[in-house]
């Protein structure tokens, strides 16, 4: 069974705090993405990572990719509370198949 | 651009009964999917399609039947509705294979509480 293991799986801290996510599997990726997605809608999509190693910046938000491609991670600077929201990460496997973490629920407290 | 739609929104089922969400995208995607949230478990795919007059099963497909007649339209059927199926479903769709350098969008989603 192919895993992907996101943690923490509850995350509240107060505006201006730092924040990292992690996305863990002993599969690996041929890319991995990561998602928003806000109550009452659908996942929009971040980022996509496809090379080992590569890191990529939206604004606050820095999104790495591990050097064996089988783990992730987002870090967010500052947050504010629009970050609020469940942080998603999905992995392609080598097969085609798109498997999902648990989701990571964040509460960015004013 | 509507981009993906679903409906109904919400619903709710007795144990049996039999219904069909919709779902169309208006962005000629060859690939859709239908995927269902439950709490702690991400999102699991429970049928897709690579186009029009093609499925394949996904994750979780029992209980769960589709059909893909044109490349806008991919419809979720309950044949017959269990607790179990209470989730959040939502439908997916992209140009490409989801998951690469394609973006796959999703609908707003649809509640279902089978009672």
């Amino acid at each position: 069974t192919q895993l992907l293991e996101q943690s923490p799986q509850f995350l509240s801290i107060q505006e201006g705090e730092n924040l990292t996510v992690y996305c863990n599997s002993s599969s690996v990726f041929s890319s991995l993405q990561w998602y928003r997605q806000e109550p009452g809608e659908g996942p929009v999509l971040l980022v996509t990572v496809v090379t080992g190693g590569e890191v990529k910046k939206l604004k606050r938000l820095t999104f790495q990719f591990g050097d064996a491609r089988k783990d992730s991670s987002l870090h967010i600077t500052a947050a504010q509370p629009g970050d609020t929201g469940l942080y998603l990460c999905a992995g392609q496997l080598l097969s085609g198949k798109l498997i999902f973490g648990q989701g990571t629920t964040l509460q960015v407290k004013p | 651009n509507a981009g993906v739609t679903q409906t109904p929104k919400f619903q709710v089922l007795k144990t049996g009964q039999s219904m069909t969400l919709q779902c169309a995208q208006d962005m000629n995607h060859e690939y859709m999917s239908w995927y269902r949230q439950d709490p702690g478990m991400g999102l699991r795919l429970i049928h897709y399609s690579v186009g029009a007059g093609i499925t394949d099963q996904g994750e979780v497909p029992n209980g769960y039947n589709v059909s893909r007649s044109t490349t806008e339209d991919f419809p979720l059927r309950l044949l017959s509705a269990a607790p179990s199926q209470t989730s959040v479903y939502f439908c997916a769709s992209s140009y490409s294979l989801p998951g690469g350098t394609d973006t796959q969008y999703f609908g707003p989603g649809t509640r279902l509480t089978v009672l």
